[in-house]
C-alpha cells in the first residue's frame, strides 16, 4: 500500500461542475502539499497546509489530521483548470518539510 | 523576482555521457531540493542541500549521481555515464526556511539515447 494514495485517478468534467479531488496517507506528516502540473510543463504548488482550510481563488484545500485525509476542490471549473493534481506530504520529525512523498496524481479533464 | 530556474529545459545525451542539470533557487531561498519523475511513474525525492551542504541525500541512487549547492552559483545535479533508465524529468524545488513553501521550477527533461 503506497504511503499517499489519490482518488480518482481520472476525473472528467464540463466546465462550471464542482470538482472533489481526495488524498489519504498514512504517516504522520509535518505539511501537506497540493501542486498542479499541466502536461510536459513545471510544477505548481497550490497549497501547503498542516491543518484546517484554506482557500486562494476557486481553489479550497482541507485537511483532517485526525482521519489522515484532505480534499482538493475546484469551484466553477474551467477547462485550463486542465491539469494533473499532485498530493504530497512531509513526514513529520524530518529535517525538511521538503522531503516529500507524493500521491500517483489525478488527471483533471475539464471540458467547455 | 524571479522564479525557480532551470536549465536546460530539454537535454539529450548518449549513454556513457554525463548530464548536468542546474538549478538557481528563488532570490533569497538557501534550501534546495531535487526530485525525479520517471516516464508514467510518480515523483520521488532525491537529495536536499542548503548552501555548500547536503543535508539529505536518501533518494539518490548510489552509484552515478551527485549533487553540490556552492557558495556561489546554481545547484547542480550531476549523473555520470547515463543510461537508458536516467531519462526523466528532473525538478527542483527551493524555500526560504526549513518549513517555508516551496516554489518549483520548470524541470529539465533528460532523454538518454
Amino acid at each position: 500500500k503506497n504511503e499517499v494514495e489519490q482518488s480518482p485517478q481520472n476525473l472528467t468534467a464540463q466546465e462550471g461542475e464542482f470538482i472533489t479531488i481526495n488524498c489519504s496517507y498514512s504517516v504522520g506528516i509535518s505539511a501537506l502539499h497540493w501542486l498542479q502540473q499541466h502536461p510536459g510543463g513545471g510544477i505548481v504548488s497550490l497549497f501547503m497546509l498542516s491543518s484546517g482550510k484554506k482557500k486562494h481563488g476557486r481553489l479550497i484545500a482541507t485537511i483532517n489530521i485526525q482521519e489522515k485525509h484532505s480534499s482538493l476542490h475546484i469551484t466553477a471549473s474551467h477547462p485550463r483548470d486542465s491539469a494533473v493534481y499532485i498530493c504530497a506530504v512531509g513526514n513529520a520529525g524530518g529535517t525538511s518539510y521538503g522531503k516529500l512523498t507524493f500521491g500517483q496524481g489525478t488527471i483533471l479533464t475539464v471540458h467547455p | 523576482n524571479a522564479g525557480v530556474m532551470q536549465n536546460p529545459r530539454h537535454l539529450v545525451r548518449r549513454r556513457g555521457q554525463e548530464a548536468r542539470l542546474r538549478c538557481s533557487p528563488m532570490k533569497g531561498h538557501s534550501h534546495v531540493y531535487w526530485y525525479r519523475q520517471l516516464p508514467e511513474e510518480g515523483l520521488k525525492f532525491m537529495v536536499y542541500l542548503q548552501k555548500e551542504n547536503i543535508i539529505d541525500e536518501s533518494g539518490m541512487p548510489k552509484e552515478r549521481f551527485s549533487a553540490e549547492f556552492p557558495k556561489e552559483g546554481p545547484s547542480i545535479l550531476r549523473i555520470q555515464q547515463v543510461v537508458r533508465g536516467d531519462s526523466a524529468a528532473y525538478f527542483c524545488a527551493s524555500s526560504r526556511s526549513l518549513n517555508s513553501p516551496l516554489h518549483f521550477g520548470n524541470g529539465t527533461r533528460l532523454t538518454v539515447t
